[in-house]
Formats: C-alpha cells, sequence, structure tokens
C-alpha cells in the first residue's frame, strides 16, 4: 500500500512569489492535514481537510490556504512569499478525522530566497 | 492549555547504551500520546502510541514508551542504541477526535557515540 505523496520534494522560489504543494493521501483515507516545520517554531498545524470541507485552520496568515479534491488529494497554496516562509511543510492523511492512525509523508522542503 | 515538553534539545549515547528519552504533557483529559522519529529530511515516522489500556507500549525499532498519568509523563525507552537510531525523535499529544489537534514538543535530537 503506498504512502503519503508529497510533490515536490524540493521547491525553491523568491519572495512574492507564488507555490502550490501537492500531497496524495494513503488510499482510502479521506482526512489530510497540512503541517508547517521551521527550526524556529517547531512542528505548527496549518489546516485539516475532510470530505473536501476545512475542517480546522492553524493560526496562520491567509495567504496560507488550502483544498482537497473528491479524490482526497490536497493542494496547500502559499500567496506572496516571505523568507519566514523557508520550512518543511508536511501533508499527513488518516481515515477518518482521528489521530489514531496518522501517517505523514516525507514533506516538500521550500526555500525563498 | 495543551503543551507537550521535551526538557532535553540533544542527548548522546554511546552504541549499545540504553536510552530514555523525556516527555511531559499537560492536558486536560485523558490524552492520546505518541512518540515520532525524523530523520534529516524526511517526515514523521511513527514510534509508537499511547490511547488506553497497558500504560507500557511497544514500539517499532524495539523502543518501548509507558505512560504515567501521576507524573503527567509519557518516556521513550530502548535497551540498547543502534548508530541507525541518531534522528530527531518528538513526543505528541492530541486530542482523538481530531487529528489536527496533534501538539508536539520540541524535540530531542539523539546523536549516537561509535
Amino acid at each position: 500500500k503506498a504512502g503519503v505523496t508529497q510533490t515536490p520534494r524540493y521547491l525553491i522560489k523568491t519572495r512574492g512569489q507564488q507555490v502550490t504543494l501537492s500531497c496524495s493521501p494513503i488510499s482510502g483515507h479521506r482526512s489530510v492535514s497540512w503541517y508547517q516545520q521551521t527550526p524556529g517554531q517547531g512542528l505548527q498545524f496549518l489546516f485539516e481537510y475532510f470530505s473536501e470541507t476545512q475542517r480546522n485552520k492553524g493560526n496562520f496568515p491567509g495567504r496560507f490556504s488550502g483544498r482537497q479534491f473528491s479524490n482526497s488529494r490536497s493542494e496547500m497554496n502559499v500567496s506572496t512569499l516571505e523568507l519566514g516562509d523557508s520550512a518543511l511543510y508536511l501533508c499527513a492523511s488518516s481515515p477518518d478525522r482521528g489521530a489514531e492512525k496518522l501517517f505523514f509523508g516525507s514533506g516538500t522542503q521550500l526555500s525563498v530566497l | 492549555a495543551q503543551s507537550v515538553t521535551q526538557p532535553d534539545i540533544h542527548i548522546t549515547v554511546s552504541e549499545g547504551a540504553s536510552l530514555e528519552l523525556r516527555c511531559n504533557y499537560s492536558y486536560g483529559a485523558t490524552p492520546y500520546l505518541f512518540w515520532y522519529v525524523q530523520s534529516p529530511g524526511q517526515g514523521l515516522q511513527l514510534l509508537l502510541k499511547y490511547f488506553s489500556g497497558d500504560t507500557l507500549v511497544q514500539g517499532i525499532k524495539g523502543f518501548e514508551a509507558e505512560f504515567k498519568r501521576s507524573q503527567s509523563s509519557f518516556n521513550l525507552r530502548k535497551p540498547s542504541v543502534h548508530w541507525s537510531d541518531a534522528a530527531e525523535y518528538f513526543c505528541a499529544v492530541a486530542q482523538y477526535s481530531s487529528a489536527s489537534k496533534i501538539i508536539f514538543g520540541s524535540g530531542t535530537r539523539l546523536s549516537i557515540r561509535p
């Protein structure tokens, strides 16, 4: 069974640009969550999607957005990139909204220059 | 508010020695507790989890953790570490009803001395 797949693996952007990251959950999983990991702030929850609806959102500015498609695949978008957005972005999927069977992808490493 | 504290930022142990990584949590109800491991530039791999029942939990790669409600702790242990155990370890607490409620500790970096 394939794991959580995140693309691209690495990304380099410049300030002011926008970026879209993709996450394909484990087959059958309907919940997708996104986390940002930085050396200074650690792992922080961005948002959770379940059945194409955003169920929860962390404390991030509106430049960070996401969506989920009918096949449960999810994308997150960051507009008007700032240097501080450089981070490892992790996606996790779960069969339902519980934390019991949460699996993480390898992440997308975003560098903003 | 929920929180997780990992008091040790960096630990170095010799290969073959025993290991204990500390984790303390603050949570109003019975927590769901996790330990994850992360190799450089990689995602998080679940080592073990505690939801209820036996307070000593066995995980993958020979790791175990013990839930102690009276001490609000969930320390991770391994009797004999291997060089491949060098990584960052994260303790986390969650509310089952939502995977998005996972709160992570700041992590403990483990180095192995040959």
